[in-house]
């Protein structure tokens, strides 16, 4: 059973659109993270939830709003989507929200805008 | 500001030798390091992690060092194997904190016959 997924796993749209990204874990974790992966290779944490609440906010534009409905699922929204949008989004849970604690990736999601 | 820094894109060793991918970090709040495998498509795999309070952590084949006053860690992998071949991402965290990794950029390790 897959223990982190995402759905679509490939996404190609044009700008200006409004794209969304699902994540589900089935690990019973309570904190799930967005990362993104850019052309550059870097790995960086976009959002977290901790049991459906924003716990970490970097820098990300506001066309960007993730949306925990409950604590198994963390979808991201992309509003007026643009060309420096293109990279891989990684969706993430672990146990807990800080501490050292081990966070599972799901496969991830190749967003192309055109 | 790269806190996290893997200087070796690509390493190639043989299969039967030791791998050894290092990284470098610059901040001294980090107390909890991980090691995540990649292979192409598919999401980083968590695969071995040290806290601060250690400067060792076996498992299997893998074995990471922690040299704090350096900031810097290594990952070794002995033997290796050609199912080793992958990209390797070093990623730290402060333990006080809400629980964000930051990573470096990764090396690409390729293990040959």
């Amino acid at each position: 059973d897959t223990a982190v997924s995402q759905t679509p796993k490939y996404l190609v749209t044009q700008m200006g659109n409004d794209k969304s990204i699902k994540c589900e874990q089935n690990l019973g974790h309570d904190t799930m993270y967005w990362y993104k992966q850019d052309s550059k290779k870097f790995l960086k944490i976009m959002f977290s939830y901790n049991n459906k609440e924003l716990i970490i906010n970097e820098t990300v534009p506001n066309r960007f709003s993730p949306k925990s409905p409950d604590k198994a699922h963390l979808n991201l929204h992309i509003n007026s989507l643009e060309l420096g949008d293109s990279a891989v989004y990684f969706c993430a849970s672990s146990q807990l929200p800080a501490g050292g604690d081990t966070q599972y990736f799901g496969p991830g999601t190749r967003l192309t805008v055109l | 500001d790269q806190q996290v820094k893997q200087n070796s894109p690509s390493l190639s060793v043989q299969e039967g030798r030791i791998s050894i991918l290092n990284c470098d970090y610059t901040n001294s709040m980090f107390d909890y390091f991980l090691w995540y495998k990649k292979y192409p498509a598919e999401g980083p795999t968590f695969l071995i992690s040290i806290s601060s309070i250690k400067d060792k952590n076996e498992d299997g084949r893998f074995t990471v060092f922690l040299n704090k006053s350096a900031k810097h860690l290594s990952l070794h992998i002995v033997p290796s194997q050609p199912g080793d071949s992958a990209v390797y991402f070093c990623a730290a965290k402060n333990t006080g904190t809400a629980s964000k990794l930051t990573f470096g950029t990764g090396t690409r390790l390729q293990v040959t016959l």
